[in-house]
């Protein structure tokens, strides 16, 4: 079955623009997942949605944010960006019931 | 306060050389412990859950262990293909994973 799709999977924007990262998660997983993936920090949990609600939210500005729609599919935004937003974005599916999550290859995301 | 912490950072074997990547964790409460493998510019790759000290998984050259302080991942004679990065995860709080910052593993042949 197909896996966890994320588009693009490359971005360059320049400081100060937004940023909408799409994630289709793998059919019927109810659960997605949004990580930050940087050489310095590793992965670092921005939120995590469920039918349509945020369920957890990691410590990050409120300049990111998401959502999620009825097929699950997921969205996130990233508003006025900042040169340590570089990095790479990654999306993670379950059934909702466990911790299984299945990742997908990323965005990578560029700012200059 | 819960951390998970991976050794070493980085390992660098001969194929055929055996070895074991660390991964401990301060947690209350574990609700499992997760192996991820993740190759350069990829996500990472589930592959094992471990949920109570004693228990072990094997796949292929990779055997996961678990003790109620850390965990511990074993690859037997390593072939060049098994070169990747290994994460280990445990769940703090609702629906979020901790990643540890992971062991880069390079099997030269």
């Amino acid at each position: 079955k197909a896996g966890v799709t994320q588009t693009p999977r490359y971005l360059i924007k320049t400081r100060g623009q937004q940023v909408t990262l799409s994630c289709s998660p793998i059919s019927g997983h109810r659960s997605v997942s949004w990580y930050q993936q940087t050489p310095g920090q590793g992965l670092q949990f921005l939120f995590e949605y469920f039918s349509e609600t945020q369920r957890n939210k990691g410590n990050f500005p409120g300049r990111f944010s998401g959502r999620q729609f009825s097929n699950s599919r997921s969205e996130m935004n990233v508003s006025t960006l900042e040169l340590g937003d570089s990095a790479l974005y990654l999306c993670a599916s379950s059934p909702g019931t466990s911790y299984g999550y299945t990742f997908g290859s990323g965005t990578r995301l560029t700012v200059v | 306060e819960d951390q998970v912490t991976q050794s070493p950072e980085a390992l660098r074997l001969q194929e055929g050389e055996s070895s074991s990547l660390n991964c401990s964790y301060t947690v209350s409460g574990l609700r499992g412990l997760f192996w991820y493998r993740q190759d350069p510019g990829k996500g990472p790759e589930f592959l094992f859950t471990l949920y109570s000290a004693g228990e072990e998984k094997e796949k292929e050259r990779l055997k996961a262990t678990l003790t109620k302080k850390e965990s511990f991942l074993h690859i037997t004679a390593p072939k060049p293909e098994d070169s990747a990065t290994y994460l280990c995860a445990v769940p703090l709080g609702d629906y979020k994973l901790s990643f540890g910052a992971g062991t880069t593993v390079t099997v030269r042949a």
